[in-house]
C-alpha cells in the first residue's frame, strides 16, 4: 500500500527566508505526486504536481518541488516566503491508474515570523 | 471551467440526528467524486469515492453513507450522528482515474 510521510508537523520560517518542506513516499511503481496548500477553514488548493518528465516541477505562488526517485522524496521549496504563505501543506501520492483518490500525508503547518 | 460546490459550509447537529452534505460539480461530465474527512491534526481520510452514477466505494466502515443520484452530484449522509463524526468534510472531483483531484471549500460539522 502507498503511504506518505511528512516528517515536520510544524515549521517556522522568517519572512523572506527560504523554505523546504519534506515529503517521503512509499509506492512500488512510479508515483503521481502532488502538493496542496490549505488556508484555515478552506479547502485544498493544488500547488503543483509531478506525473513524469522533468523531475523539477514549478507550481503556483512561486513554489517548486523536486522528485528524487532514489530518495523516494518530493520536497517542496520556495526561495523567499511571504507572510501569506502561512498555511497547512499536504503532500499526496496517487497510483496513476486507480480511481480511489490520493493518499495524503498528515500535513506540515507553516508559520511565518515577521 | 469546472467548479465544485458543497453545502452547507457549517453545520451544528445533535448526537443522533441525521446528516446530509451535498456536493455538485459543474463544467465536466462523468467525473470521479470523493468525500474526505479531515479531523484536527490527522490529515485527510478518504471516506467514499464514485466513478459513476450509483457506484459507491467505501474506504472506511462507519455510520456514514454516500450516494450519487446524478452524474455530478455526490451526497454524504448519516441516519444517526455520533460525536466522533465531527470534523471538516471535503468533497472533491477528478477528470478520471489517475488525474489531479480538485477540492471544494469544505463543510464544518460539529456534533454536540
Amino acid at each position: 500500500a502507498q503511504s506518505v510521510t511528512q516528517p515536520d508537523i510544524h515549521i517556522t520560517v522568517s519572512e523572506g527566508a527560504s523554505l523546504e518542506l519534506r515529503c517521503n513516499y512509499s509506492y512500488g511503481a512510479t508515483p503521481y505526486l502532488f502538493w496542496y496548500v490549505q488556508s484555515p477553514g478552506q479547502g485544498l488548493q493544488l500547488l503543483l504536481k509531478y506525473f513524469s518528465g522533468d523531475t523539477l516541477v514549478q507550481g503556483i505562488k512561486g513554489f517548486e518541488a523536486e522528485f528524487k526517485r532514489s530518495q523516494s522524496s518530493f520536497n517542496l521549496r520556495k526561495p523567499s516566503v511571504h507572510w501569506s504563505d502561512a498555511a497547512e501543506y499536504f503532500c499526496a501520492v496517487g497510483s496513476g491508474g486507480g480511481a480511489d483518490g490520493l493518499t495524503f500525508g498528515k500535513g506540515t503547518h507553516l508559520i511565518i515570523q515577521p | 471551467s469546472q467548479t465544485i460546490h458543497q453545502w452547507p459550509a457549517t453545520l451544528v447537529q445533535p448526537v443522533g440526528s441525521p446528516l446530509s452534505l451535498e456536493c455538485t460539480v459543474e463544467g465536466t461530465s462523468n467525473p470521479n467524486l470523493y468525500w474526505y474527512r479531515q479531523a484536527a491534526g490527522r490529515g485527510l481520510q478518504l471516506l467514499f469515492y464514485s466513478v459513476g452514477i450509483g457506484q459507491i466505494s467505501s474506504e472506511v466502515p462507519q455510520n456514514l453513507s454516500a450516494s450519487r443520484p446524478q452524474d455530478r452530484q455526490f451526497i454524504l449522509s448519516s441516519k444517526k450522528l455520533l460525536l466522533s463524526d465531527s470534523g471538516f468534510y471535503l468533497c472533491a472531483w477528478s477528470p478520471g482515474s489517475g488525474n489531479t483531484i480538485y477540492f471544494g471549500e469544505g463543510s464544518w460539522l460539529t456534533v454536540v
